[in-house]
């Protein structure tokens, strides 16, 4: 079975400082992993994913993440942090369909972490 | 496009009560789903469809139900209202276009069953 972990319920960095949310995960094989943020009282975003390549994936609002194979890390990193990026991080996990079988595209999320950003 | 809409917004049910929450999309998404979110516990998939007229369970199914009679409508039928069921439930579509699609979410929908 495919998991996912997000070790920290919070991060909070100052405005202007590199922020990372870190996300660890656990699935047969080669997997497909997202980010998706979730601002207040709205449904989650899109912001980046991993699907082969290079490990260094880049994403919407200046986010990229970067896959680590040997850690089974996919940590999602910002240069410099904006107020506005304080909102609710997803990571999700989905397993490569096998040849003759299908996944039907089902996500496993890790319980989220919490970016807060201060002036 | 309007994307992936849900209703309504929010709603309170007392124990016993039924209701369906309503899901669309403008996509033309091939695939949709329906998670709840509960406090730290990120999200949980309910049940999900491949098509019209196909749907298979998901994480968490039980004291639900769903039905997929077009493309652009996925509703979600709570039977028996029970406490355990509060929860804000997202509706999300794909289109899945090889193993490398992303899901589109809908605003949510808060319930909660008193």
């Amino acid at each position: 079975a495919q998991s996912v972990a997000q070790p920290e319920d919070q991060v909070n960095v100052a405005e202007g400082n590199p922020l990372t949310v870190k996300c660890t995960y656990s699935v047969s094989g080669n997997p497909y992993l997202f980010w998706y943020v979730q601002y207040p009282n709205r449904g989650l975003q899109f912001l980046l994913k991993y699907i082969t390549g290079d490990n260094l994936v880049k994403g919407s609002y200046g986010f990229e993440a970067e896959f680590n194979k040997s850690q089974t890390s996919f940590h999602l990193k910002k240069p410099s942090a904006l107020v506005s990026d304080s909102a609710l991080y997803f990571c999700a996990v989905r397993p490569r369909t096998n040849a003759g079988g299908t996944s039907y595209g089902k996500l496993t999320f890790g319980q989220g972490t919490i970016l807060t950003v201060h002036p | 496009n309007a994307g992936v809409t849900q209703t309504p917004k929010f709603r309170i049910l007392k124990i016993g009560q039924s209701m369906t929450l309503q899901c669309a999309q403008d996509m033309n998404h091939n695939y949709m789903y329906w998670y709840r979110q509960d406090p730290g516990m990120g999200l949980k998939l309910i049940y999900y469809s491949v098509g019209a007229g196909i749907t298979d369970k998901g994480e968490v199914p039980n004291g639900y139900n769903v039905s997929r009679s077009t493309t652009e409508d996925f509703p979600l039928r709570l039977e028996l209202a029970a406490p355990s069921q509060t929860s804000v439930y997202f509706c999300a579509s794909s289109f899945l276009a090889g193993d490398t699609d992303t899901q589109y979410f809908g605003p949510g929908t808060r319930l909660t069953v008193l």
